[in-house]
């Protein structure tokens, strides 16, 4: 199947600092993707859906200004958290979407963000 | 809106013993089914999918799940569970024919492997 990389697996980093998470689809295009937070033994929290080349739509109640999105390629999309408090530590999960009316997504390994 | 609905939070079953993973969903249209596997500190591995066709579908890992449309279930069985199955489980759904609509996720289903 197809493979969704996502790096880094784990970060530390300090409250009020910004931290850069990194989705690519390594052998196909993804048209879409999406970013997914999950707390401790409970199910995936959709954030916000990216099409290459435009602006992401965010669900509601996650902060676009604090959670900015990028995806400039078919085969990358960011989430940088910026301002990072500690109540945004969490583990965050990409998906890509092949092509465009793909059925299937593609889930990346996921990041361990611990903000201290 | 559709939702996903798996009632079972944790469950436990013996090495060697059958599995069955509940999910029930309310859609009001043709969905797409997903079953999803995820190790501790891993992202998602799908395990089996449901477009159309034959409602019994094969998975990987010897995992299969029927959808039973009067039922809205698609609920995931294996006859004989490993220890390497303990897991969370997740099934999802999205509606057929929007490739770009996001999929809805039950809350999970954590297995336990007992010897």
């Amino acid at each position: 199947g197809a493979v969704v990389s996502q790096h880094p697996s784990r970060v530390i980093c300090k409250s009020g600092t910004s931290v850069k998470i990194e989705c690519r689809s390594l052998d196909f295009q993804a048209t879409t993707m999406f970013w997914y937070r999950q707390f401790p033994k409970q199910s995936l929290m959709l954030m916000a859906t990216s099409n290459e080349g435009s602006k992401a739509t965010y669900e509601q109640g996650v902060e676009k200004d604090k959670f900015l999105i990028n995806h400039a390629s078919l085969t990358l999309s960011t989430l940088t958290v910026t301002s990072a408090h500690p109540e945004d530590s969490s583990f965050y999960i990409c998906s890509a979407r092949e092509g465009r009316g793909g059925t299937e997504a593609f889930f990346g390994q996921g990041t361990r963000l611990t903000v201290v | 809106a559709q939702s996903v609905t798996q009632p079972d939070i944790h469950i436990t079953v013996s090495e060697g013993a059958s599995l069955e993973l509940r999910c029930n969903y309310s859609y009001g249209a043709t969905p797409y089914l997903f079953w999803y596997v995820q190790s501790p500190g891993q992202g998602l591995q799908l395990l089996l999918k449901y477009f159309s066709g034959d409602t019994l579908v094969q998975g990987i890992k010897g995992f299969e799940a029927e959808f039973k449309r009067s039922q809205s279930s698609f609920n995931l069985r294996k006859p004989s569970v490993h220890w390497s199955d303990a897991a969370e489980y997740f099934c999802a759904v999205k509606r057929a024919n929007f490739g770009n609509e996001k999929l809805t996720f039950g809350t999970g289903t954590r297995l336990t492997i007992i010897p």
